[in-house]
C-alpha cells in the first residue's frame, strides 16, 4: 500500500537554528498538510497546501514557518529560528479527491534544545 | 471557536463492545472523522461521517447526529491490538476545499485480557 514517508525521524536542534522537514506525500494526491502533535496532546494543524500554495494555515504558522514543494514528490516544512516550545512530533499527511481521508507519515520528532 | 471533547481513557476486555462518544462545538460543521493511532505512530483513518447515521467497516462503525452535535466509535470483538488513542476530528465548512481537521483530545483505550 502506498505510504507517506517522513525524514528525518529524530531532529534535534539548538534553539534558533533552521530546520528543515522533509516528507514524501503519495503520489497522486493533490492536497498536502503539516500537523504537529507535542507529547501526550491532541494532533494540531498547521498548514495545507494545493496547487503549488498555501491553502489553509493555522495561527501557529507564523512567519517563522513555511513549506515548500520543490519537486513533483518533495514537501518540505521550514523552521527559520526554532524555539524551545517548537519541540514536538511533526507529521506530514497528504490526500487525494477524498480529502477527509487523510494519509499521515510516522512523523518527525524534532527537539529543540 | 471549536471545541471536541471525549473522554480521556476507556478500559475494555477483549471480546468485548466499546463506545467513544464524541462531543463538538463548531460552526459550519461539515463532517466527522476518527483517527486511530498507536503509540509512536502516526494517525490512521477510520472512518468519516458527512450524514446522520451509522457507518460500519468491519468491527469498526461510526455515528453522527448533526442535530445533538455527537458522534461515536463502536468498536465489536475487541482485540488487544485495539489498544491505542483514538481521535475524533471535524471538519469545517471553510475547509471542505482543504481537507483541514481540527481533532480532539483523544482517548486512550486499554484493552485487557
Amino acid at each position: 500500500e502506498p505510504e507517506v514517508t517522513q525524514t528525518p525521524s529524530h531532529q534535534v536542534t539548538q534553539m534558533g537554528q533552521e530546520v528543515i522537514l522533509r516528507c514524501v506525500p503519495i503520489s497522486n494526491h493533490l492536497y498536502f498538510y503539516w500537523y504537529r502533535q507535542i507529547l501526550g496532546q491532541k494532533v494540531e494543524f498547521l498548514v495545507s497546501f494545493y496547487n503549488n500554495e498555501i491553502s489553509e494555515k493555522s495561527e501557529i504558522f507564523d512567519d517563522q514557518f513555511s513549506v515548500e514543494r520543490p519537486d513533483g514528490s518533495n514537501f518540505t516544512l521550514k523552521i527559520r529560528s526554532t524555539k524551545l516550545e517548537d519541540s514536538a512530533m511533526y507529521f506530514c499527511a497528504s490526500s487525494g479527491e477524498t480529502k477527509f481521508k487523510l494519509f499521515f507519515g510516522s512523523g518527525t520528532q524534532l527537539s529543540v534544545l | 471557536g471549536q471545541s471536541l471533547e471525549q473522554p480521556s481513557e476507556v478500559t475494555a476486555v477483549e471480546g468485548a463492545i466499546v463506545q467513544i462518544n464524541c462531543t463538538y462545538q463548531t460552526s459550519g460543521f461539515y463532517g466527522l472523522s476518527w483517527y486511530q493511532q498507536h503509540d509512536g505512530g502516526a494517525p490512521t483513518f477510520l472512518s468519516y461521517n458527512a450524514l446522520d447515521g451509522l457507518e460500519e467497516t468491519g468491527r469498526f462503525s461510526s455515528f453522527l447526529s448533526r442535530s445533538d452535535s455527537y458522534g461515536y466509535l463502536l468498536l465489536q470483538e475487541l482485540q488487544m491490538k485495539d489498544s491505542a488513542s483514538y481521535f475524533c476530528a471535524v471538519r469545517r465548512e471553510g475547509s471542505s476545499n482543504t481537507g483541514k481537521l481540527i481533532f480532539g483530545q483523544g482517548t486512550t483505550l486499554q484493552v485487557k485480557p
